[in-house]
Formats: C-alpha cells, structure tokens, sequence
C-alpha cells in the first residue's frame, strides 16, 4: 500500500542554521503534499504545500521541493528560531481519495541556543 | 484558515465507560475527519465524517466502537466507546472546505484511560 516515511526521527540544528527534512513516498501517482508543525499539547499547524506540478513552493522562511523522480521531498527552514522546534510531519494526497492523506512518521526537530 | 475548537481538551476516563468528544468549526466546511494520534506516533484517520449520513470508517476502526455524528456543516461529535487503556491516545479532528486539499486541525483531545 501507499506510504510515506521521513528520513530522521530526531534532528537538531544550531539556532540560525537552516534545517532541512526529509520525505520519502511510495505511490508515484501522488501528486499534492502537505507539511505540518505540530507542538507539544497541539494540533498540527499547516506550514506549506505543494503541488506535483510543481519542484518548489517558498513560504515565509519555509521551502518546500519536491523530486518526482526519486519520489521525494524536502523542507527547509531558514535562519532556524527556538520557536521552530516541533515535530514536523509530511503527509500525501491519498491516491483512494481526493481528500484523505497519509502522513509520515514524524520528524523532531531540536534547536540548540 | 477557520477556528477549530474541541471539547474536552483533555480527559481521564475509566475503563469501560464512554466519552464524546465535539469539534466545533467556525465557518461551514465540505469534510470533516477523524484522527487518532498514538503517544509518540504519527496520525492515523479513523473515519470521515459525512453531513447528514453514516460515517466513512477506515480499515481497522468500526462505528461501534467510534461511532461518529455530523448534523451540519459545521459540527461533529466523535464517540470512542466501552475504552480500554489501549485507547489512550490524542483525538484529532480536521476540516477541509473542498476548494483545494488543505486541510486544517483542531487542538487535539488528549485522552488517558485508567
């Protein structure tokens, strides 16, 4: 069945230093992606998405890009800030349904000051 | 974006009783869904809940044990029924107006049983 998985359960960045996430996914007919943010003790926020007709998609200080090819995508955050320590998920377009996702495991993403 | 509230924000319940939970939206929306978050895990969709119809259950999670309501477009109740401590987990719901594939998450109900 379809999956979606990221690279790195934990990741952790020196505050002023970009990160960047890692996505896989299985189905190549996916074709519209999600991140979120989430919190502890909150929902998942929307940060960005990203269509398949599309390589890349910035947000403020957030980039998205995406490699149909090897069935991956990424998301960068810039100038990385305490207040974007959380967990980030990616999640896809289920291919059964036009408005279902699935979502990936999760990364942790630790600032240090 | 709309406000998306849930009620309880959290709760602690003994086994083999029931808990509804609402959420509550502040603008008419096409879909809303159901998800459960396990301690440490990603999300997983129960079920879609359809406006003034049966809800949608995934595979593995069944009405009677997660019986859903939707009386109009803005509004649904979520049921986790006779729980077990292997239901402990955060209760998630979702809308999305149907225009694109965005879809927005209320706050979570985090729920323990003992």
């Amino acid at each position: 069945g379809e999956s979606v998985g990221l690279h790195l359960p934990t990741l952790s960045v020196q505050e002023g230093d970009n990160s960047i996430i890692n996505c896989a996914y299985s189905n190549s007919a996916s074709d519209y992606f999600i991140w979120y943010k989430q919190e502890s003790g909150k929902g998942p926020q929307f940060i960005i998405d990203i269509r398949s007709n599309m390589d890349k998609r910035q947000g403020q200080r957030v980039t998205v890009l995406l490699n149909k090819t090897v069935k991956h995508l990424s998301l960068q955050i810039a100038a990385t800030q305490p207040g974007d320590s959380a967990v980030y998920f990616c999640a896809a377009r289920r291919e059964d349904s036009s408005y279902k996702l699935i979502f990936g495991s999760g990364t942790r993403l630790l600032v240090r000051p | 974006s709309a406000v998306i509230s849930q009620k309880p924000s959290r709760d602690i319940c003994q086994r083999g009783t029931s808990l509804t939970i609402q959420c509550q939206v502040d603008s008419q929306v096409t879909m809303m869904f159901w998800y459960r978050q396990q301690p440490g895990q990603s999300l997983t969709l129960i079920a879609t809940a359809n406006q003034g119809s049966e809800a949608t259950y995934e595979s593995g999670f069944v009405i009677d044990k997660f019986p859903i309501s939707r009386p109009n477009l803005t509004f649904s109740t979520l049921t986790v029924s006779n729980m077990s401590p292997e239901d402990s987990s955060i209760y998630l719901c979702s809308v999305d107006w149907g225009n694109s594939y965005e879809q927005y998450f209320g706050p979570g109900t985090r729920l323990t049983v003992t």
